[in-house]
């Protein structure tokens, strides 16, 4: 069936890289994303990837797809207090791809 | 842009009451909505894909006679949790799809949490 890891949580230091990682098991997935979620906020798409890319990157943000191994990877360079965050991953499905398997979430923690 | 809202944002109710809670895209209209809820600890889980102007569409093993959808313009879709148990407690959270835009892009309400006593 469809399922999404990720591990629950991460601590990094202001102005270390944080590399945030998902495993999922479908391979048919067409789309996937990477969300953040702030207290008291909506989920907030950070940037997602179309599975035959293997990278993509945005400011400092870089998306690692492992297509082979089913492995999505988050990297945030430079990271800020402001980037403390629950991160969710997610992967789309059919044709319209409207249905999101979601993971856990991954909370960020960033020290100063 | 692209803001969707939701009302109310926590909501504390008895046994057997109905409660109804509101998705509004602010500044965009919207032919899809999403309604999900989140148990703590676990990931969101699709509840129904609501479409204007028709009946939504339920995902398997959740109860339609119970969480009524009316999406009924293309601004707003509510979420009527009916005959409300504590096991119903959970954060309701909502997304829409702008009209103009793909399935990519759904933007996502801030949540509401329900808590049946």
């Amino acid at each position: 069936g469809e399922d999404v890891e990720q591990s629950l949580f991460l601590s990094v230091r202001e102005g270390d890289s944080s590399v945030i990682n998902c495993t999922y098991t479908d391979s048919s997935s067409t789309y996937l994303y990477w969300y953040k979620q702030e207290p008291g906020a909506g989920l907030q798409l950070l940037t997602y990837i179309f599975s035959n890319m293997d990278m993509k990157q945005d400011q400092r943000l870089t998306v690692l797809l492992n297509k082979k191994d089913k492995h999505l990877s988050l990297r945030i360079a430079d990271t800020q207090t402001g980037d403390s965050a629950i991160y969710f991953c997610a992967e789309s499905f059919g044709g319209n791809n409207r249905k999101l398997i979601w993971g856990l979430g991954t909370s960020l923690a960033v020290n100063p | 842009g692209a803001v969707v809202s939701q009302h109310p944002s926590w909501v504390i109710c008895k046994s057997g009451t109905s409660v109804k809670i509101e998705c509004r895209s602010l500044d965009f209209q919207a032919t899809t909505m999403f309604w999900y809820r989140q148990f703590p600890k676990q990931s969101l889980m699709l509840m129904a894909t609501s479409n204007e102007g028709s009946k939504a569409t339920y995902e398997q093993g959740v109860e339609k006679d119970k969480f009524l959808i009316n999406h009924a313009s293309l601004t707003l879709s509510t979420l009527t949790v009916t005959s409300a148990h504590p096991e119903d407690s959970s954060f309701y959270i909502c997304s829409a799809i702008p009209r103009d835009r793909g399935y990519n892009e759904q933007f996502f309400g801030p949540g509401t949490r329900l808590t049946v006593l």
